[in-house]
């Protein structure tokens, strides 16, 4: 069985500062871990996504996420928060095979101020 | 940049009404997904469709949704007897291979009264 924890619902940033949003995950077997955002009135969008390779992953518009087994975490960074960042990010994970059904957490909005 | 196409967007529907939530995937994905996100909660899985049977589904899926794949284009969803608690967003996905990451299409906003 999988589950992923995502802390607080919301994260607010000024314009140009650091974007944090964490992601902790379990999982019986070896994750596949995937970072989502959805703007509003939209659907989800693969922003980056983790396969057992590097576990430095980049992914579009600049975020990135790095892999720490030992801390069973996948947070989600990105150095200077654009407005355009404005969104809900969701993390996901899934196992491999008859366990490839994504299991998401419950989503962080964040805003980001002039 | 290739799309998966879900329509209506909205939809309003009277309680114990038959609705069908229709989607159009990647043409040359080949593993199907209908996940729901019911307003201010996760985003939840229901279904996985491979070689046209269900691959996996979750325990929401009761005896009142289905899948199919009528024509080799279109995935539908369909849910024979709305109940209020099924006004949700309906999302259907597509993936070229399992684990490749799925796409999303914008979703179905089913409204149950």
């Amino acid at each position: 069985a999988q589950s992923v924890t995502q802390l607080g619902s919301h994260v607010s940033v000024s314009e140009g500062a650091l974007v944090l949003l964490r992601c902790n995950y379990s999982s019986s077997v070896p994750p596949y871990l995937f970072w989502y955002v959805q703007y509003p009135n939209q659907g989800l969008q693969l922003l980056l996504k983790y396969t057992s390779a590097a576990t430095l992953v980049k992914g579009i518009n600049g975020f990135e996420a790095e892999f720490k087994k030992s801390e069973t975490s996948f947070h989600l960074t990105k150095p200077s928060a654009h407005m355009s960042d404005a969104a809900e990010y969701f993390c996901a994970v899934s196992g491999y095979g008859a366990n490839s059904k994504l299991t998401f957490g419950k989503g962080i909005t964040l805003s980001v101020r002039p | 940049e290739p799309e998966v196409t879900q329509t209506p967007s909205h939809q309003v529907t009277q309680m114990g009404q038959e609705v069908i939530l229709r989607c159009v995937p990647i043409s040359n994905h080949l593993y199907f997904y209908w996940y729901r996100q019911i307003l201010g909660q996760k985003v939840e899985f229901l279904v996985s469709f491979y070689n046209n049977e269900i691959s996996e589904k979750s325990e929401i899926f009761d005896d009142q949704f289905s899948v199919e794949r009528p024509d080799g284009s279109n995935f539908t969803l369909k849910i024979r007897s709305t109940k209020l608690e099924d006004s949700a967003m309906y999302f259907c996905a597509s993936s070229e291979s399992q684990n490749y990451g799925y796409t999303f299409g914008s979703g179905t906003r089913l409204t149950v009264v």
